[in-house]
């Protein structure tokens, strides 16, 4: 069955520091692949998409994610995180018709 | 505003009741989705309409529940007979045709608690 894992449950970082959140997906075929991201508070929204081209697609807020087909993953990342960027993250697949699967997100709490 | 809206936001309802939630998406957009999240997990696929007709259905929407878009505007989702595994908070989420139609936007959600 197609999956998304989402490495790392609750990461706790100091200001400055730098972001890589992990996620893998299983999927063989061609995907579309999203970032979410929830401030607390609010609703989802979206961080970052790739739908082709580029590898290395950037979001708002200073976030980027890299595409890295033959790992099958998506990777997160920001070089310097605000105590702004605490919130919860979620990776998601499109595989093919109009189910999204979104992973099981990932806590960041930035200490300021 | 004219985002997503949810109504109601909460609800607490009995094992056994009914409950419908509403979702009114952003107007210009004709693809409405319906996802379920519990605690510690992210949001579950349950449906998809584009316009008014139900496209995609997940195994996870049971005979208990039902969802119905019969304007191709705002959406319902039923559930009858409610059990205390219920209990969630329940999201929709639309989105306009074309390339960018599977980027999705989410309204606030309902949640819903069985007691």
């Amino acid at each position: 069955a197609q999956s998304v894992s989402q490495h790392n449950h609750h990461v706790i970082l100091s200001e400055a520091a730098s972001l890589e959140l992990g996620c893998n997906y299983s999927y063989g075929g061609t995907v579309n692949l999203f970032w979410y991201v929830q401030y607390p508070g609010q609703h989802l929204q979206l961080l970052l998409k790739y739908f082709s081209g580029d590898p290395l697609v950037k979001g708002i807020k200073g976030f980027e994610a890299e595409f890295i087909k033959s790992k099958f993953s998506f990777n997160l990342r920001k070089p310097s995180v605000q105590w702004s960027d605490t919130a919860e993250y979620f990776c998601a697949v499109r595989t093919g018709g109009f189910k999204t699967i979104f992973g099981a997100g990932t806590r960041l709490f930035v200490k300021a | 505003d004219t985002g997503v809206s949810q109504d109601p936001r909460h609800k607490i309802t009995k094992r056994g009741q009914n409950v419908t939630f509403r979702c009114d998406p952003i107007s210009e957009h004709n693809r409405l989705y319906w996802y379920r999240q519990t605690l510690g997990q992210g949001p579950e696929f349950l449906t998809y309409f584009q316009n008014e007709a139900q496209l995609e259905k997940s195994r996870l929407l049971s005979d208990r529940f039902s969802a119905e878009r019969p304007k191709g505007s705002f959406s319902t989702l039923e559930i009858q007979r409610t059990e205390q595994g219920d209990s969630a908070m329940y999201l929709c989420a639309s989105s306009s045709g074309g390339r960018e139609s599977h980027e999705q936007y989410f309204g606030p959600g309902t949640r819903l608690t069985v007691t």
